[in-house]
């Protein structure tokens, strides 16, 4: 059984351009919530979707940032327009239910780096 | 509001001795779960252990284990017998409404 994935394991942007970040969880899992980690600190929450529904989206910042989790394929994270400050790394979870003691499974991460 | 803080930014351990990861946590909600998760230098989150906010007994996962004192609000964790591997960065979490917040962290550096 395939863990979560991730990629770009790596994506380098200039400055103004759009950022795509996949995210496929792990097989019967419905539910991908995104972190990001800044350097030197922790993650922090994002987003959390469901299939084709974003349940909680009071972590994400309110311009330039989407994200998705459509009927067929992966979550997409877009940031569009990056900035400097949009370096960072960004981390997909998955679990197979909204419930408290559910551990959520981490991806790989994907590191950002805008130039 | 912080909700998960661990106080100690890094901490030096001797193989095979004992180490413990402080983390208090501040909730309103009965019913909550806390994880620790492992962040080696390769950047990968890997979890460790995690305790229910009604479970009775310490959790346990072999040489980790959760010093679980729900009237402090606490939740550290101990690692015993330290290896060079477990040198990295530990993360405290809580999962609350579906989110888990994550503490700053604490790096652990095990010496030979």
């Amino acid at each position: 059984n395939a863990g979560v994935m991730q990629n770009p394991r790596h994506l380098v942007r200039r400055r103004g351009q759009e950022a795509r970040l996949r995210c496929s969880p792990m097989k019967g899992h419905s539910h991908v919530y995104w972190y990001r980690q800044l350097p030197e600190e922790g993650l922090k929450f994002m987003v959390y979707l469901q299939k084709e529904n974003i349940i909680d989206e009071s972590g994400m910042p309110k311009e330039r940032f989407s994200a998705e989790f459509p009927k067929e394929g992966p979550s997409i994270l877009r940031i569009q327009q990056v900035v400097r400050g949009d370096s960072a790394a960004y981390f997909c979870a998955s679990s197979d239910r909204d419930y408290k003691y559910n551990e959520q499974f981490f991806g790989p991460g994907t590191r950002l780096t805008v130039l | 509001a912080q909700k998960i803080t661990q106080t100690q930014p890094g901490m030096f351990v001797q193989e095979k001795e004992a180490v413990t990861l402080d983390c208090t946590y501040d909730t309103s909600d009965p019913s909550y779960g806390l994880f620790w998760y492992k962040q080696p230098s390769s950047g990968e989150m890997i979890f460790l252990i995690y305790q229910g906010s009604y479970d009775q007994q310490n959790a346990t996962e072999g040489r980790y284990s959760l010093n679980f004192q729900k009237a402090r609000k606490s939740a550290n964790l101990v690692i015993s017998a330290s290896q060079l591997g477990d040198s990295a960065m530990y993360f405290c979490a809580m999962r609350e409404r579906g989110k888990l917040s994550f503490g700053a962290g604490t790096t652990v550096t095990v010496r030979a």
